[in-house]
């Protein structure tokens, strides 16, 4: 399975963007990028995917790089309430376990009021 | 109703003892999962069931025992666990498993925080 590599912790203020990065080199052409976040105390939830594209949506946005071996995922307004482990994906819808998620270790990311 | 229920929410247990966890949903998904979670570390892939069947088992001990009895609920049925076993352990579902399309988004249920004793 391809791999993912992402901060360990990230930091941001209140109502200020946030820029999550996410490298996966060794991405293969039929692997989608998922965006998963866990808030404490609950299960993860999913936020956004893209395969070559931009993406976005009411929760965020995310930036694909043109070779397609980093992405970034975009808060634009950070809130208390993304305060939370964000894990970036890699899932190959044709691949042999299709619909299974691995997660990485993931960011945590901070909020600062 | 994009909910995913977990019964019981806490769960303390012997190491003799046989429990179940719980898990719904009435999204008319197909697909149904169990992760564990330990302390501070990513959730990890435990059994997925596939219309009622079961389709992939990553190597788990058969202390834990999956039961899918229709396409609304997942059983995890514990016996003779062990300490370690203790962590959260999370259901989700999901529309499908089969390849070919871009995303089948899974829900998460808040998880059974399970404590072997």
């Amino acid at each position: 399975d391809a791999k993912t590599t992402q901060p360990n912790s990230m930091e941001s203020n209140e109502e200020e963007p946030v820029h999550l990065p996410c490298n996966h080199s060794t991405i293969s052409g039929t692997d989608y990028i998922h965006w998963y976040r866990q808030l404490p105390s609950q299960g993860p939830e999913y936020v956004i995917h893209g395969l070559t594209s931009n993406v976005n949506n009411r929760m965020a946005s995310l930036a694909i790089a043109e070779d397609r071996k980093s992405s970034t995922l975009i808060l634009h307004r950070a809130t208390l309430r993304d305060a939370a482990v964000y894990y970036c994906i890699l899932r190959d819808p044709y691949g042999g376990s299709q619909g299974n998620l691995i997660f990485g270790k993931g960011t945590k990311l901070s909020v600062k009021p | 109703d994009t909910e995913v229920t977990q019964t019981p929410k806490h769960l303390v247990m012997g190491m003799t003892n046989k429990k179940s966890l719980k898990c719904e949903q009435h999204m008319g998904h197909r697909a149904m999962y169990w992760y564990k979670q330990k302390a501070k570390k990513p959730p990890e892939l435990m059994f997925v069931y596939s219309y009622e069947k079961l389709s992939i088992n990553e190597s788990v001990p058969s202390r834990f025992s999956p039961e899918c009895p229709n396409s609304s609920l997942l059983n995890l049925h514990l016996h003779a666990l062990q300490p370690e076993d203790s962590a959260l352990y999370l259901c989700a579902s999901s529309q499908d498993t089969s390849g070919g399309l871009s995303s089948y988004e899974q829900y998460f249920g808040p998880g059974t925080r399970l404590t072997v004793t």
